[in-house]
């Protein structure tokens, strides 16, 4: 079955330390997207890549960063300088971006769960 | 930035009853979809509706777009207990004319009483 897979769900991290968060795809998608959600709250876009070997920030990234070394996998590193990392993250991807003519229809994972310790 | 916001921020049915939900936006678009968020899990998109479009159905779900009122919204009829989850719009960002990455609103919190 084609889909996104997060890990972990749930991840506990102590102040100071960096984590990686894991997204997968066997979609075929070139675009890929890390959101952030908070409680009572909508999606906030983190990062997103719309081809490998790029990526671009999106409204809250500082403290977070990314890599697209392949086409599959779009890992999501929150370092010790996110102030307030305790949060649901989400990882998406798209066929294409909205900029190149795609509806931007998105497929999620299920989440990671970060609590900081 | 905030594109889209969803209202009621919660709503309380029977099972049995429809239950409509309203997105309003700010900017010009060229579609508009919806998701659903069960409890702890990932977004489902659910429909998309395109700006030359006025309503749209898929199975239980009816969306209708009033571009003049930049507004959505969102009807569930003969609603189950299964449907209860958070319901989202999102609408591209305008970037200099083009459109971008989707923005989504903070949802309406849906819940079927059986």
């Amino acid at each position: 079955d084609g889909g996104i897979t997060q890990s972990p769900k749930y991840l506990f991290r102590k102040e100071g330390q960096n984590v990686t968060l894991s997204c997968e795809q066997n979609l075929n998608h070139d675009a890929m997207y890390w959101y952030r959600q908070d409680p009572g709250q909508g999606l906030r876009l983190i990062y997103y890549s719309q081809i490998v070997n790029d990526f671009q920030k999106g409204d809250i990234a500082e403290g977070y960063s990314v890599s697209r070394e392949k086409k599959e996998s779009f890992p999501l590193t929150v370092t010790s300088a996110q102030k307030n990392p305790t949060a649901f993250y989400l990882c998406a991807s798209s066929e294409g971006s909205p900029t190149s003519g795609s509806t931007g229809e998105l497929f999620f994972g299920e989440g990671s769960r970060l609590t900081v310790l | 930035s905030q594109q889209g916001e969803e209202d009621p921020q919660a709503l309380s049915i029977q099972e049995g009853e429809n239950a409509t939900m309203n997105c309003s936006y700010k900017t010009s678009i060229n579609n508009l979809q919806w998701y659903r968020q069960n409890s702890g899990r990932g977004l489902v998109h659910l429909i998309l509706i395109r700006s030359n479009e006025r309503e749209k159905h898929s199975g239980r779900l009816r969306v209708t777009l009033d571009t003049s009122k930049k507004s959505s919204s969102l009807l569930i009829t003969a609603s189950r207990a299964a449907d209860t989850a958070s319901y989202f719009c999102a609408t591209p960002m305008n970037y200099g004319g083009s459109q971008g990455n989707l923005i989504f609103g903070k949802g309406t919190k849906l819940s079927v009483k059986p």
